[in-house]
């Protein structure tokens, strides 16, 4: 069936450095790719998407780009600050249905 | 601003009883999903809705139920409460093939 992989199910980071997570997906008609932060005990809130007919997009310290050959797609955080610690899940939209990456947590450390 | 409201934040029930969770949205989205999530296991769709008295099965529907009677409103039904249905539960609203905006989640403990 349709699955969305998401590496590495935790990650920590020296506040400052990048931190990346990748997912790769399988179904070939996923065309939209939302990525959520979700903070301890709050809801999911979207931070960045990207649609299938681009192939990076930026949002100041945020990035994610697409490789539609390769069926992955990859977040990048940099200059990481505290406030980015959280849960980061991705996502694979086709038609009316979005699956989810099983979340990455990211810790930055002092 | 899109708002996602779920009836409770925290509920306690016992095992066998019916248990109704209850999800508001007011941007007039068209989909509507209900999720649970678990530690380890991320979002996990239960069931969703492309429109009003229409429902489809999402990867866990076993246990689950739920009913679209009005565009604004989609609810998930338990039946019959089970210990192993304790979880989060985190409803969301999306116009077609957009992004999903979730509600604050309720978290159901099954006695």
């Amino acid at each position: 069936g349709e699955n969305v992989e998401q590496h590495p199910s935790t990650l920590s980071v020296q506040e400052g450095d990048s931190a990346v997570i990748k997912c790769t997906y399988s179904d070939s008609a996923s065309n939209y790719f939302p990525w959520y932060k979700q903070e301890l005990g709050k809801r999911p809130q979207l931070i960045i998407d990207i649609r299938s007919n681009v192939g990076e997009k930026k949002d100041q310290r945020i990035a994610v780009t697409l490789n539609k050959t390769a069926k992955h797609f990859s977040l990048h955080i940099t200059e990481t600050q505290p406030e980015d610690s959280a849960v980061y899940f991705c996502a694979d939209s086709s038609a009316s249905k979005i699956i989810f990456g099983s979340g990455t947590r990211l810790s930055i450390r002092p | 601003d899109v708002k996602v409201t779920q009836s409770s934040r925290y509920l306690v029930k016992r095992t066998g009883e019916k248990v109704f969770l209850e999800c508001v949205q007011d941007m007039d989205h068209e989909n509507m999903f209900w999720y649970r999530q678990d530690p380890g296991l991320g979002l996990r769709l239960i069931y969703f809705s492309y429109d009003v008295k229409m429902k489809e099965k999402g990867d866990i529907p076993e246990g689950y139920s739920v009913s679209r009677e009005k565009k604004e409103r989609f609810s998930l039904i338990l039946e019959s409460a089970s210990t192993n249905q304790t979880s989060m539960y985190l409803c969301a609203s999306s116009s077609l093939r957009s992004t999903q905006y979730f509600g604050p989640g309720t978290r159901l403990t099954v006695l």
